[in-house]
């Protein structure tokens, strides 16, 4: 079973609409929670963070982490075209032996105009 | 704005040959680190170094070595390329000063082929 899992899509959405991108996790030592953003031909880019379980807003993202269920959530409102990317989850645990980030194999997403 | 660059965006090679992936990062991050990224697997951590010369291995090394020589470049070397070595490969650096907190900047990548 990979430690974390991710549909890869892809998703198609009209423009407008509101997406919700999932990952699961297996590992409970996981602390930190990122999503990131991969437009085409270009790496990854760091678009929200989080630590705790709950929601973090940022514009019309959204992130939510519930532990419980080891189970993380970005929404994205009033999706544009230029929304049209790979979104990746990532899971970063830090322990005595150093920290281990682990990434999900990335959702693709078109939004139409 | 952090830069982190690659010197190939695109590379030929052939099964049998030695091949340099190099990196730089021009913001004095102390950690760089070399991915590689297939459809449907994601990004596998293949190398890491949290400082010059120091280098720990790691989920997938095999057929890799790497090279940090200089805090700002951080060199991947396939010793021997075979075609299961054809994938993009990302560079990306993040500081030490919270490990929990620290943001990875990633290059553009470098898709290799592997003929």
């Amino acid at each position: 079973q990979k430690e974390v899992e991710q549909d890869p899509g892809p998703l198609s959405v009209p423009e407008g609409a509101i997406v919700s991108l999932n990952c699961t996790y297996s590992n409970s030592a996981f602390q930190y929670f990122m999503w990131y953003r991969q437009y085409s031909r270009k790496g990854p880019e760091l678009l929200m963070y989080t630590y705790s379980s709950g929601n973090k807003e940022d514009g019309r993202f959204t992130a939510q982490v519930d532990k419980s269920s080891k189970y993380i959530s970005l929404f994205i409102r009033d999706s544009q075209p230029s929304d049209s990317a790979t979104y990746l989850c990532a899971m970063k645990l830090v322990g005595d032996g150093g920290f281990k980030t682990i990434f999900g194999a990335g959702t693709r997403l078109f939004v139409k105009a | 704005d952090v830069k982190v660059t690659q010197s190939s965006r695109y590379l030929v090679k052939r099964t049998g040959e030695k091949v340099f992936l190099e990196c730089v990062q021009d913001m004095d991050h102390e950690n760089m680190f070399w991915y590689r990224q297939d459809p449907g697997l994601g990004l596998r951590l293949i190398y890491f170094s949290y400082d010059v010369k120091m280098k720990e291995k790691g989920d997938i090394p095999e057929g890799y070595s790497v090279s940090r020589e200089k805090k700002e470049r951080f060199s991947l070397i396939l010793e021997s390329a075979s075609t299961n070595q054809t994938s993009m490969y990302l560079c990306a650096s993040s500081s030490s000063g919270s490990l929990g907190t620290d943001t990875q900047y990633f290059g553009p990548g470098t898709r290799l082929t592997v003929l």
